[in-house]
């Protein structure tokens, strides 16, 4: 069963800072992973994607990521309170030749961002 | 350019009955998938079509179909429904492509009582 797995919150960071978050999985094969954030009662909103190791920025953004160790995170900088939302981790399975539009998701991290 | 749109929004309907969701993509995009989200199991993978025809499944049972026409716009039935269908169903978008980075519609919650 390929897992991905996030701690599930909630984090809680001021106003400001930079808020962390992290995500594991399984599948050794996967080649692409993507960011959603997910306000209550809202739909996945897709913040970043990234498909080689290292890192990738986009604003207040950074994704990071270390395929060796089956590692995704997110660093949110300057968080602001508009960003207390669900962030969602979401890896897509490995199929053959890369088709296929499978994502595998984790439970998700509640970020709450006190003003 | 439009996102995706999902209809209904909104859905209540008693166990043993059947329900249609429908799901049009972003103009171009011919990949459509569907998900389910429950707060006990997360945002678990249901199907996807591309170029009307399914090309992967998720863990579900048979009660649960779909299809693509098209124009790539697709439906997914549920058949005798069961209050554990309670949830939020989602469609996601995507351009053909080894990346196909996915974009989600507003969803459609059903509530089964």
């Amino acid at each position: 069963q390929k897992e991905v797995e996030q701690n599930s919150g909630p984090l809680s960071v001021p106003e400001g800072a930079i808020a962390s978050l992290n995500c594991t999985y399984s599948d050794r094969g996967s080649q692409s992973f993507f960011w959603y954030r997910q306000y209550s009662g809202k739909s996945p909103e897709l913040i970043m994607f990234i498909y080689s190791n290292g890192d990738k920025e986009d604003g207040r953004f950074t994704a990071q990521l270390n395929k060796a160790s089956q590692y995704v995170s997110l660093l949110i900088r300057d968080s602001q309170p508009s960003d207390s939302a669900t962030y969602l981790c979401a890896v897509k399975e490995d199929m053959i030749y890369n088709q296929g539009g499978k994502l595998i998701f984790g439970q998700g991290t509640e970020l709450s961002v006190k003003p | 350019k439009a996102g995706v749109t999902q209809t209904p929004r909104y859905l209540i309907k008693t166990r043993g009955q059947q329900v249609t969701l429908s799901c049009s993509p972003i103009s171009g995009h011919r990949s459509v998938s569907w998900y389910q989200q429950t707060p006990g199991q997360g945002l678990q993978f249901l199907f996807e079509y591309f170029s009307e025809t399914q090309r992967n499944k998720g863990n579900f049972p048979g009660r649960f179909s779909g299809r693509q026409f098209s124009n790539s716009r697709s439906e997914m039935n549920v058949s005798t429904l069961e209050l554990g269908d309670s949830a939020l169903y989602l469609c996601a978008s995507s351009l053909p492509g080894a990346k196909e980075t996915q974009y989600f519609g507003p969803g459609t919650r059903l509530l089964v009582l």
